[in-house]
């Protein structure tokens, strides 16, 4: 089965840190992949993804991801974290075959603080 | 332009209730998408809209949920009878379509079933 892993709930950094939120994926066929944040009581924003090309993504407010076939990992990083970077992360790929479906990880929490 | 719109942003159903979900997905995207978010997990696909077209209704848990999208525009999710496991948050997303789109999503409405 198809399946997306964040293997932290929750993720700790100092202000002005760097950061990285881990993601590991099992599909079928070459994956694409998302990094969503969630905030309190709004539905999820798009930061990245990975369709083909060049691993490293660069997305919004600074974040970045990079793709690593061999280690089948999607992880999120970001140079120097700050306090409003706070929210729930979800990692998600799209399923081949499922009309770009995707399938979630259970996400992981970040909390900078400062 | 406008993003995704959820109604009701809330609902308290007593159990045996029916209801029914709005969304107002991005105009012209041809892709819509249900999803559920139970409590402290990522979010699980429901079903899929091409168009006024579901192409795919594997994720709805029961046959007491039914999702309809009859001008290819606004759907409705109606989940009849509720039960207290339906409590959750339901979100929409639309994509403008093609494999690996960007999903947009709405605020989401939580569902509370009494």
């Amino acid at each position: 089965a198809q399946s997306v892993a964040q293997p932290e709930d929750q993720v700790n950094v100092a202000e002005g840190n760097p950061l990285t939120v881990k993601c590991t994926y099992s599909v079928s066929g070459n994956p694409y992949l998302f990094w969503y944040v969630q905030y309190p009581n709004r539905g999820l924003q798009f930061l990245l993804k990975y369709i083909t090309g060049d691993n490293l993504v660069k997305g919004s407010y600074g974040f970045e991801a990079e793709f690593n076939k061999s280690q089948t990992s999607f992880h999120l990083k970001k140079p120097s974290a700050l306090v409003s970077d706070s929210a729930l992360y979800f990692c998600a790929s799209g399923v081949s075959g499922g009309y770009n479906k995707l399938i979630f990880g259970a996400g992981t929490r970040l909390a900078v603080h400062p | 332009g406008a993003g995704v719109s959820q109604s009701p942003r809330y609902k308290v159903a007593k159990r045996g209730q029916d209801v029914a979900l709005r969304c107002d997905p991005i105009s012209g995207h041809v892709s819509l998408f249900w999803y559920q978010q139970a409590l402290g997990q990522g979010p699980e696909f429901l079903t899929y809209f091409q168009n006024e077209a579901q192409l795919d209704k594997s994720g709805l848990p029961s046959d007491r949920f039914f999702a309809e999208r009859p001008e290819g525009s606004v759907s409705t999710l109606k989940i009849q009878r509720t039960q207290q496991e339906d409590s959750a948050v339901y979100l929409c997303a639309s994509s403008s379509g093609g494999r690996g789109e960007t999903q947009y999503f709405g605020p989401g409405t939580r569902l509370l079933v009494l």
